[in-house]
């Protein structure tokens, strides 16, 4: 059975740094890439980064650009998502999620249940 | 970059059929593969239409996808409505790099 199991999110002030993670099982994570999504209270579905499975492309919205940066360690069947300077509208749910090919092209099968962020003072 | 528009809601009785479109502005609809999602409240996304027209094991097939190019835009057709279809349900596309999502439609089954 595919599992994705996020984990580090939490209440932090604006301008600080998180760092969540993705642990998953049930599959090959390096024959995949994978993706961020988040959804802020009430609203919709907001792509945030994507890694291929070699980690040689990295895509990324362009509100997270220079602020955010996923990578993942295979060997530890591992996502991450490093977020720095946070501001309050990067607060959500935000969800880990696996893609069906090697690609960014954001065909996600497989979602985790979601960490939540609060940024606030 | 691109956008892809949905209806912010549509409604529909049990056993009758719903459409719910997502037009694409910024590149052709045909050019990547669109993927549909079914959100309940509470609940992570799950997929329910990948590469335009696939159905994942486990949907039932009263749910079917379509692209057409004329109008630039995919469609989600669920036919025989059920009350447990009542989501939020989200398309999404790929374009140089970018990801992107519609704004989601709220689905009622009345």
């Amino acid at each position: 059975e595919v599992q994705l199991v996020e984990s580090g999110g939490g209440l932090v002030q604006p301008g600080r740094s998180l760092r969540l993670s993705c642990v998953v099982s049930g599959f090959t994570l390096d024959d995949y890439a994978m993706h961020w999504v988040r959804q802020a209270p009430g609203k919709g579905l907001e792509w945030v980064s994507g890694i291929s499975w070699n980690s040689g492309t990295l895509g990324y919205a362009d509100f997270v650009k220079g602020r955010f940066t996923i990578s993942r360690d295979n060997a530890k069947n591992s996502l991450y998502l490093q977020m720095n300077s946070l501001r309050p509208e990067d607060t959500a749910l935000y969800y880990c999620g696996k893609d069906r090919g090697i690609g960014v092209a954001g065909n996600l099968d497989n979602w985790g249940q979601g960490t939540l962020v609060t940024v606030s003072s | 970059n691109f956008m892809l528009t949905q209806p912010h809601s549509v409604s529909g009785s049990p056993g009758k059929t719903v459409t719910i479109s997502c037009t694409r502005s910024g590149g052709t609809i045909a050019s990547h593969f669109v993927q549909w999602y079914q959100q309940r409240p509470g609940s992570a996304p799950t997929t329910v239409i990948y590469e335009d027209t696939q159905r994942p094991s486990g949907v039932p097939n009263r749910f079917s996808g379509s692209i057409d190019s004329s109008s630039n835009a995919a469609s989600l057709t669920i036919s025989g409505l059920k009350t447990e279809d009542e989501a939020d349900y989200y398309c999404q596309s790929y374009d140089s790099g970018s990801v992107v999502f519609g704004g989601g439609t709220k689905l009622t089954v009345l």
